[in-house]
């Protein structure tokens, strides 16, 4: 069975400071994705980041950075000099091959001025 | 507007009617999916397909939901004898083969069952 777990399900921080949302996740598959989505406030779910299984890189995107980690099955996010425009709920959601998306609970982000 | 657009926003009903959600993908997108979401709560997969066959349907959806992709482009969820429970967030989002788990979502039709 797949399961993705984000066990963080609030967290506030200052402006400016930095944060990382921590996703850990499970399956038996040997090929896998591993996605975060951002949902503002606004609503729609947006799409941020996939990594394949075979790709443990990590990846830097301006202020935002993903730690991919087979070893812990960790694929945490990391936003640098956090801005308010940040506050959101990210989620993590991990795929097989056949591209049925499973999602975290999320972490709701505040990002306080 | 070249997003995916689904219709209506807002329903409201009442419990036993029927209720049906019309999603409108980017149009050269050949999957569409279906997920369900209530407050505090990540996305639930319901279904979804590859133009217009139903590849896979989850085994939470009771039979009272249904879902069709008749031409392979829009798509149509369907409730039957709505409970209160059924009252969520039905989101739609759609992606290019190719580009797997990179999904683009609808802003969502929100359904309350009084």
């Amino acid at each position: 069975a797949q399961k993705v777990t984000q066990a963080q399900t609030e967290i506030s921080v200052v402006e400016k400071e930095d944060v990382t949302l921590d996703c850990v996740y499970e399956t038996r598959d040997t090929t896998y994705y591993l996605f975060w989505y951002k949902q503002p406030p606004s609503g729609e779910l947006v799409f941020l980041i996939r990594r394949n299984s075979f790709d443990e890189q990590n990846e830097i995107s301006g202020r935002y950075s993903w730690n991919f980690q087979k070893s812990t099955s960790s694929f945490n996010f990391t936003i640098t000099a956090s801005q308010v425009v940040d506050s959101a709920v990210y989620f993590c959601a991990l795929s097989n091959r056949d591209d049925k998306i499973i999602f975290g609970k999320g972490t709701r982000l505040h990002i306080l001025p | 507007d070249t997003g995916v657009s689904q219709n209506p926003r807002h329903k409201i009903t009442k419990r036993g009617q029927n209720v049906t959600f019309r999603c409108d993908p980017i149009s050269e997108h050949n999957r569409l999916y279906w997920y369900r979401q209530t407050l505090g709560q990540g996305p639930e997969f319901l279904t979804y397909f590859q133009n217009e066959a139903q590849l896979e349907k989850s085994r939470l959806l009771s039979d009272r939901f249904s879902a069709e992709r008749p031409k392979g482009s829009f798509s149509t969820l369907e409730i039957q004898r709505t409970e209160q429970g059924d009252s969520a967030m039905y989101l739609c989002a759609s992606s290019l083969g190719r580009r797997t788990g990179e999904l683009f979502f609808g802003e969502g039709s929100r359904l309350t069952v009084l």
